[in-house]
């Protein structure tokens, strides 16, 4: 069965400091990838996405994530995080081929230390 | 474009009461996604449609649940009987076909006591 796994439940780190939430998913084909964030109150909004071609994306506020096809991972990058960044995270598989669902990852709760 | 809007952002009502979430999609948005979020459960997909026609709800809870696409530009989620575990945040999203780039409204926060 498809499943996205983001192992972190909670990050805390140092404004300034680097960052990289964990994604990998279990599915059979080449997926569609996305990151969202959710901050408190607030619907998702999308980071950033994969589809297909360069592995390394780009996003928003500075994010970016690579897909390593071998390890099936879409880890989530950010080298200097800033305080607004506080907020969860979650990783998202979007299923092809038919039923175009989304399954999506527990979530990471980022906290951002002054 | 004002994004996807859902209605109400808060919902507050007893057991047994019957509760109906709104929300409209983006325009020319075909696709349209209902979502569950909880501690437990995190975010799950119950229903979507594609051209207003329902497409999977195999997330569907039970049978408490129902959900409608009369036109483009609206749909509902009903509950009735609601329940206190049906409290949750239910978000709308809505993309330009099934496989395109979900965009999610706010949310509704439903409590139900």
């Amino acid at each position: 069965a498809q499943s996205v796994t983001q192992p972190d439940i909670h990050i805390t780190v140092s404004e300034g400091a680097s960052l990289e939430l964990r994604c990998n998913y279990s599915y059979g084909a080449t997926p569609y990838l996305f990151w969202y964030v959710q901050s408190p109150g607030q619907g998702l909004q999308l980071l950033l996405k994969y589809f297909s071609g360069d592995t390394l994306v780009q996003g928003i506020k500075g994010f970016e994530a690579e897909f390593k096809r071998s390890q099936s991972s879409f880890n989530l990058r950010k080298p200097s995080v800033h305080w607004s960044d506080a907020a969860e995270y979650f990783c998202a598989v979007g299923l092809a081929g038919g039923t175009y669902k989304y399954i999506f990852g527990t979530g990471t709760r980022l906290k951002v230390l002054a | 474009d004002a994004g996807v809007i859902q209605s109400p952002r808060h919902e507050v009502t007893e057991m047994g009461q019957e509760v109906t979430l709104r929300c409209k999609p983006i325009s020319g948005h075909n696709s349209l996604f209902w979502y569950r979020q909880t501690m437990m459960r995190g975010l799950e997909l119950l229903i979507y449609f594609n051209n207003n026609v329902p497409i999977d709800d195999s997330g569907m809870p039970e049978d408490r649940f129902s959900a409608k696409m009369p036109n483009a530009s609206f749909s509902t989620l009903k509950i009735q009987p609601s329940e206190p575990r049906d409290s949750a945040v239910y978000f709308c999203a809505s993309s330009l076909r099934p496989e395109n780039i979900q965009y999610f409204g706010a949310g509704t926060r439903l409590s139900v006591l």
